[in-house]
């Protein structure tokens, strides 16, 4: 299996802060990276598809880069309701492996 | 618009089978391409991908779980179910379908749109 690690695992920030999450494959998987965001009592909701395709309806804020075994999560200008958690997933071969997502919380 | 829903108990007993239905609408599981995932997450803890069915009826499933997973599809009720046998209290958590996009010029593919989720929890 791929493996995928995330981290950090949490990380405190304040609202206009540059936050940067980052997630390491193993062995490469080109650009099939994804990550998603989840707030308390919700479903993961699609972010960045392809490593770095912004999806419909995502704040230009978010931003997502790397290929081959490491990926950056970029939140440009921390927002409210940037507060969740983050996850990242490899879909190169199954299965589809997640990273421990990432914690984002209020300083 | 696409949109799908899982449905299923709320609580089964350790050692019983879990049987979990996904209701979607808005493709077809019968369309080249189309995929249907399950995936779960333990009250606090990270999410974890369970098993995923093509349209083709290709199966793949978590190796850590694959002796006790089973996904199948009903493309005429444009459903999918997932059965998890001997279920354990750890098997606790909340139960997600999602579709698989594909994209056939990149060939990469990601989950979009989720389910509300279904909670389950193992107790006697």
């Amino acid at each position: 299996d791929i493996q995928v690690t995330q981290s950090p695992s949490s990380l405190s920030a304040s609202v206009g802060d540059r936050v940067t999450i980052t997630c390491r494959a193993s062995p490469s998987i080109k650009n099939y990276l994804n990550w998603y965001q989840q707030k308390p009592g919700e479903a993961p909701k699609l972010l960045i598809y392809a490593a770095s395709n912004l999806q419909s309806g995502v704040p230009s804020r978010f931003s997502g880069s790397g290929f081959g075994t490491d990926f950056t999560l970029t939140i440009s200008s921390l927002q409210s309701e940037d507060f969740a958690t983050y996850y990242c997933q490899q879909t190169s071969s199954a299965p589809m492996t997640f990273g421990g997502g990432t914690k984002v919380e209020i300083k | 618009q696409v949109t799908l829903r899982e449905s299923g108990p709320a609580l089964v007993k350790p050692t019983q089978t879990l049987t979990l239905t996904c209701s979607f609408s808005g493709f077809s599981l019968s369309t080249s391409g189309m995929s249907v995932n399950w995936i779960r997450q333990p009250p606090g803890k990270a999410l974890e991908w369970l098993a995923r069915i093509d349209w083709d009826n290709d199966k793949y499933y978590s190796t850590s779980l694959r002796t006790r997973l089973t996904i199948s599809k009903d493309t005429s009720k444009n459903q999918v179910v997932l059965t998890m046998t001997n279920m354990d209290p750890v098997d606790t958590a909340t139960y997600y379908c999602a579709r698989l996009h594909y994209d056939i010029n990149s060939a990469n593919r990601w989950l979009d749109p989720w389910g509300q989720g279904s909670l389950v929890t193992v107790s006697s």
